[in-house]
């Protein structure tokens, strides 16, 4: 079974570019969810989806980040205009069922780093 | 607002030994999950618990979920190379989807 598919794996790119990062979460899972992981912040949730509606974005650091979910196998991340400061691991993990006892199944990342 | 501590920080042991981590909170919580991260993946679940008190093993591994709700330990017994990762804690309600992870403790196994 695919787990959890994130895109790219790595992505290095320049101050003020537009960066997207893209997630295909395990099929039939319901709930999709974003975090990103720095040495300072730890793991950190930035926005999560239940049934392609987002539920929760309180995470999202700022406007430059936003995120979508047009249907229930996709969803992107995406920062506009990117700064050095959101070198991080970004990671999107997926789970069946909305009670908070489900397993979340995380993906690889993307590791992305803003020069 | 809620504080998450994960102790320790990172631990250097050697190959065998036993290793003890815990969390605390200054929140109750009704279940208390235990993931570990293994370098350049994302986290996986390795324990679940859902009731104070409750003691599950895994393998190796043996977690407690706190009598006062606002704690956690992991044990590891017999540790061995492919333990070596960062373990976190991640507590939180029924109904509630969102997780808040701990600092997470680093695990080095000395050759």
């Amino acid at each position: 079974d695919a787990g959890v598919i994130q895109s790219p794996r790595h992505e290095v790119t320049e101050m003020g570019q537009e960066v997207t990062l893209r997630c295909k979460p395990i099929s039939g899972h319901n709930s999709l969810f974003w975090y990103r992981q720095t040495m300072m912040r730890g793991l950190e949730l930035l926005i999560y989806f239940n049934n392609n509606v987002p539920i929760d974005d309180s995470g999202m650091p700022e406007d430059r980040f936003s995120a979508k979910m047009p249907n229930a196998s996709f969803s992107t991340l995406k920062i506009q205009p990117s700064e050095p400061r959101d070198s991080a691991v970004y990671f999107c993990a997926s789970s069946f069922g909305s009670s908070g006892r489900e397993k979340q199944f995380f993906g690889p990342g993307t590791r992305l780093t803003v020069l | 607002g809620q504080q998450l501590n994960q102790s320790p920080q990172s631990m250097f042991i050697q190959e065998g030994e036993d290793v003890s981590m815990n969390c605390t909170s200054s929140s109750i919580f009704n279940t208390w999950l235990w993931y570990k991260q293994d370098p350049g993946e994302g986290p996986v679940l390795l324990i679940a618990l859902y009731k104070a008190g409750e003691l599950t093993s895994n393998g190796r591994l043996t977690a407690q979920f706190g009598i006062t709700r606002k704690d956690s330990f992991l044990n590891i017994s017999a540790s061995i190379p492919s333990d070596v990762g960062i373990y976190f804690c991640a507590p939180t309600n029924f109904g509630n989807e969102k997780l808040t992870f701990g600092t997470g403790t680093r695990l080095t196994i000395i050759p």
